[in-house]
């Protein structure tokens, strides 16, 4: 079966880096997504990776490696406004997408 | 309005009621979706609509009806649902359906439905 693998809930200090891991085990792979959600907002668009190596885009920087199956979003800086959780999504060989359940991410001043 | 729109924001029903829950996208995009999210899982893909065709079909009861009228507006007729159906549906739009490259998807806030 297909199956995408992130940490239930992170705990990090305002100011401080934050690292959550993604591993995927799909039938192909055809690009991973990063997706920030509000408590009781929309998911909203932050990272795209296709091919291996770092995407830095401002504070958040998305990291992919196709061989292991792996993918870290990377978060700088930390804001209380950074509390939310983040959807990992793989597209495999018949694009369609496959989701994680979400990393709740609590910031703590 | 832009963005995607989704109404009513909160909806609670008895299992022999019947409801739609409504979705308006303002982006011009082709294609549309729902999802089912519940808590600490995974967003569950219930229905695509790709040119106002329907492309996809996860495996979803009949007693969730999907309805896509024109390019920009999409429902989900409800009917005789069950207290597992209780979840937040999400609908979402995005310039192509399937295939290749970064079809970013644009997602509304969601329903919040509770089936009593």
């Amino acid at each position: 079966g297909q199956n995408i693998d992130q940490p239930t809930e992170m705990t990090a200090t305002e100011g401080a880096i934050v690292q959550i891991n993604c591993t995927y085990q799909t039938s192909g792979f055809n690009g991973l997504f990063w997706y920030q959600q509000h408590a009781g907002e929309a998911p909203t668009f932050l990272s795209y990776n296709v091919l291996d190596g770092l995407e830095e885009k401002g504070r958040f920087s998305s990291f992919l490696s196709r061989s292991k199956g792996y993918s870290y979003l990377l978060l700088k800086e930390l804001q209380m406004k950074d509390s939310a959780s983040y959807l990992c999504a793989v597209k495999d060989s018949n694009y369609q997408l496959i989701w994680g359940a979400g990393t709740k991410l609590i910031i703590k001043p | 309005e832009t963005g995607v729109t989704q109404t009513p924001r909160h909806l609670v029903m008895g299992m022999t009621n019947k409801k739609s829950l409504k979705c308006e996208q303002h982006l011009g995009h082709n294609a549309m979706y729902w999802y089912k999210q519940s808590a600490k899982k995974p967003l569950e893909l219930m229905f695509v609509y790709s040119l106002e065709e329907r492309v996809e079909n996860n495996s979803v009861p009949s007693r969730f009806s999907p309805e896509c009228p024109n390019s920009s507006h999409l429902f989900l007729h409800l009917h005789t649902l069950q207290p597992e159906d209780s979840a937040l549906y999400l609908c979402a739009s995005s310039q192509d359906g399937t295939g290749d490259g970064a079809n970013v998807l644009t997602f509304g806030a969601g329903s919040r439905l509770t089936v009593l």
